[in-house]
C-alpha cells in the first residue's frame, strides 16, 4: 500500500524568503503526485499535480515542485513566500492500481513571520 | 462552473445519534470520495462512489456507509457516532475516477 511522509510538521519561516516542504511516497509503479493547501477552517485547494512528463511542476500561487523517482520524493519549493501563504500543506499519492484513492502525508505547517 | 459543495458546515450531535452529511459535484463530474480528517492530521480515504456504485472503500467501520445519486450528488451516512468520529468530513469530486480530485469546503462534525 501507498504511504506519504512529510518530514516536517511545521516550517516557520520569514516573509519574502524562500521555502521548501518535503515529501516521500514508498511506491513508484505509476504514481501520481500532488500537494494541497488547506487554509484555517477550509476545504482542500489543489496547488500542483504530477502524472507524467516534465519532473518539474509549475503550480498556482508560485509554488513548484519536483518529482525525483530515484529519491521517490516530490519537494514543493516557493522563492519567495507572503504572509498569506500561511496555512497547511499536504502532500497526496495515488495510482491506477489504487483506484485513484489518495493517500495523504500528515500536512506540514506553514508559518510565514513578517 | 460550480464547485463542490457540501453541507451542513457544522454539525453536532452526541454519541449514539446518526447523521447525514450531503456533497454536490463539480459539474461534469461523475464520481465522489469522501476522507475524514481528524485534527491535527491529513484526510484518510473512507470510500468512492463511481455512476451510484460504490467503487472502493478504506479502513472505516460498516457504520459508515454513502450513497451517490443520478446526479452524482452523494451522501455519507454515520450510524451509532462515536467521540473519535469528530473530525472534518472532505468530500472531492472527478470526471471518471481519473487523476484530479477536486475538494468541497467540508462538514466539521462534533460528537459529544
Amino acid at each position: 500500500a501507498q504511504s506519504v511522509t512529510q518530514l516536517d510538521s511545521q516550517v516557520p519561516v520569514f516573509e519574502e524568503a524562500p521555502v521548501e516542504l518535503r515529501c516521500n511516497y514508498s511506491s513508484s509503479v505509476s504514481v501520481y503526485l500532488f500537494w494541497y493547501v488547506q487554509y484555517p477552517n477550509q476545504g482542500l485547494q489543489l496547488l500542483l499535480k504530477y502524472l507524467s512528463g516534465s519532473t518539474l511542476v509549475k503550480g498556482i500561487n508560485g509554488f513548484e515542485a519536483e518529482f525525483n523517482k530515484s529519491q521517490t520524493s516530490f519537494h514543493l519549493r516557493k522563492p519567495s513566500v507572503h504572509i498569506s501563504d500561511t496555512a497547511e500543506y499536504f502532500c497526496a499519492a495515488t495510482s491506477k492500481a489504487a483506484g485513484n484513492k489518495l493517500t495523504f502525508g500528515g500536512g506540514t505547517r506553514v508559518l510565514v513571520k513578517p | 462552473e460550480t464547485g463542490v459543495t457540501q453541507s451542513p458546515t457544522h454539525l453536532i450531535k452526541t454519541r449514539g445519534q446518526q447523521v447525514t452529511l450531503r456533497c454536490s459535484s463539480q459539474s461534469g463530474h461523475n464520481t465522489v470520495s469522501w476522507y475524514q480528517q481528524a485534527l491535527g492530521q491529513g484526510p484518510q480515504f473512507i470510500f468512492q462512489y463511481y455512476r451510484e456504485e460504490e467503487n472502493g472503500r478504506g479502513n472505516f467501520p460498516p457504520r459508515f456507509s454513502g450513497l451517490q445519486f443520478p446526479n452524482y450528488s452523494s451522501e455519507l451516512n454515520v450510524n451509532a457516532l462515536e467521540l473519535d468520529d469528530s473530525a472534518l468530513y472532505l468530500c472531492a469530486s472527478s470526471r471518471d475516477g481519473t487523476d484530479t480530485q477536486y475538494f468541497g469546503p467540508g462538514t466539521r462534525l462534533t460528537v459529544l
